[in-house]
């Protein structure tokens, strides 16, 4: 069994502070990890995916994640907040790359504050 | 024009009427997958079809049923709607074939029961 558990439901930062999102996850096996992106009225769009070669990740729009096995974690991180950044970011783990078998996290809303 | 589409993409209906959400994808993926959305619950799994021939009930396929029409169309159907349906409803493809297999969501349908 799998899943993913994003801790904060919204989380409100300044324009140009550090973006933070932090996403736990258990898997029985070595996982897969995603980060996506939902801007409203739109669908989901993927910022990066860990898949066991690095595990520092680097996405789109300046976005990074960390893999760290021993906490756990594959928390999301941006250096400076844009206003653009203001959406639902979705944490997801799958045991296999297999997408049928993805657990999506419960999502963090993020505000940015001009 | 967008590679995955959904249509419509909002929705009014009554329970139980039956209703259908379709899904047309021009990436030439092989896998699809609908998904529904609701608040604090991330997205989960309906249905998912690995070719037109290959169609898995996915966590949630209770009350639903799929029809994969061809390669690129993929419809669900709400065979007597009730409230609790009441969700986002998402639709993606995926192309094992890729080196690295990225999922691609459509825009969402909104639909609301009565």
């Amino acid at each position: 069994a799998q899943s993913v558990t994003q801790l904060g439901s919204h989380v409100s930062v300044s324009e140009g502070a550090l973006v933070l999102l932090r996403c736990n996850y258990s898997s029985s096996v070595p996982p897969y990890l995603f980060w996506y992106v939902q801007y409203p009225n739109q669908g989901l769009q993927l910022l990066l995916k860990y898949t066991s070669a690095a595990t520092l990740v680097k996405g789109i729009n300046g976005f990074e994640a960390e893999f760290k096995k021993s906490e756990t974690s594959f928390h999301l991180t941006k250096p400076s907040a844009h206003m653009s950044d203001a959406a639902e970011y979705f944490c997801a783990v799958t045991p296999s790359g297999g997408y049928q078998k993805v657990t999506f996290g419960t999502g963090t809303k993020l505000q940015v504050i001009p | 024009d967008a590679d995955v589409t959904q249509t419509p993409r909002n929705r009014i209906t009554k329970t139980g009427k039956r209703i259908m959400l379709e899904c047309s994808q021009t990436k030439g993926h092989d896998r699809m997958y609908w998904y529904r959305q609701d608040p604090g619950l991330g997205l989960r799994l309906i249905y998912y079809s690995f070719d037109v021939k290959d169609i898995n009930k996915g966590e949630i396929s209770d009350g639903y049923s799929v029809s994969r029409q061809a390669q690129a169309k993929f419809s669900l159907s709400l065979e007597s709607a009730i409230p609790n349906q009441t969700a986002l409803y998402f639709c993606a493809t995926s192309d094992p074939g890729l080196a690295e297999e990225t999922q691609y969501f459509g825009p969402g349908t909104r639909l609301l029961v009565l």
